[in-house]
């Protein structure tokens, strides 16, 4: 399957201030890209779907001014968590997606812990 | 209810057995089943995939999927110490929009 990078792996950071975690489709190029959202021992939550070039789709329940995602290309992808609180630590996934069903590469994730 | 139901564990069995992994759903709208393996702190990869009922087998794993129950399956057998992890079921509407299970964790012991 095609390789998916993300970047940080893990991050800590200070109530308040805002992280951006990078998602690069390295050897794929992504129709398009999910977020997902994982607490320990829960399963994965999808957040929002983008498109390249289009605004991201948010599902219920979760705050677009507060998680900015930017998908500028076909092989990248930004979440930006805004004034990070530590109710937002958790486990983030980004996966890149193709046009079949079967086309859906998982970041390896990155791990935010707000203080 | 949850759309897709799938029993949290954990399931521990010795090195060697036969695993049975389940996950039943509500909507009949979706298309697509797969499963993914997940080891700790990484992200999910897929392991199979299927779109119809019946059976589909890759070497030591062997997807199910009944939709007239709403019922899909993963058989792993000769289970290995190397496949402790957590499994999870995902189903896929026509829109491609992902929804997964809770996962289960699994042990296999030496």
């Amino acid at each position: 399957g095609a390789v998916v990078s993300q970047h940080p792996s893990w991050v800590i950071c200070k109530s308040g201030t805002s992280v951006k975690i990078e998602c690069r489709s390295l050897d794929f190029q992504a129709t398009t890209m999910f977020w997902y959202r994982q607490f320990p021992k829960q399963s994965l939550m999808l957040m929002a779907t983008s498109n390249e070039g289009s605004k991201a789709t948010y599902e219920q329940g979760v705050e677009k001014d507060k998680f900015l995602i930017n998908h500028a290309s076909l092989t990248l992808s930004t979440l930006t968590v805004t004034s990070a609180h530590p109710e937002d630590s958790s486990f983030y996934i980004c996966s890149a997606g193709g046009t079949a069903y079967n086309e859906q590469f998982f970041g390896p994730g990155t791990r935010l812990t707000v203080l | 209810q949850k759309e897709v139901e799938q029993d949290p564990g954990p399931l521990s069995v010795p090195e060697g057995a036969i695993v049975s992994l389940n996950c039943t759903y509500s909507n009949s709208a979706f298309q697509y089943f797969m499963w993914y393996r997940q080891y700790s702190r990484k992200g999910p990869e897929l392991l199979m995939y299927t779109y119809s009922s019946g059976n589909k087998e890759d070497g030591r794993f062997t997807a199910q999927v009944d939709k007239s129950s709403k019922y899909i399956s993963l058989f792993i057998r000769d289970s290995q110490p190397s496949d402790s992890a957590t499994y999870l079921c995902a189903m896929i509407t026509g829109g491609f929009k992902t929804i997964f299970g809770a996962g289960t964790r699994l042990f296999v012991k030496a």
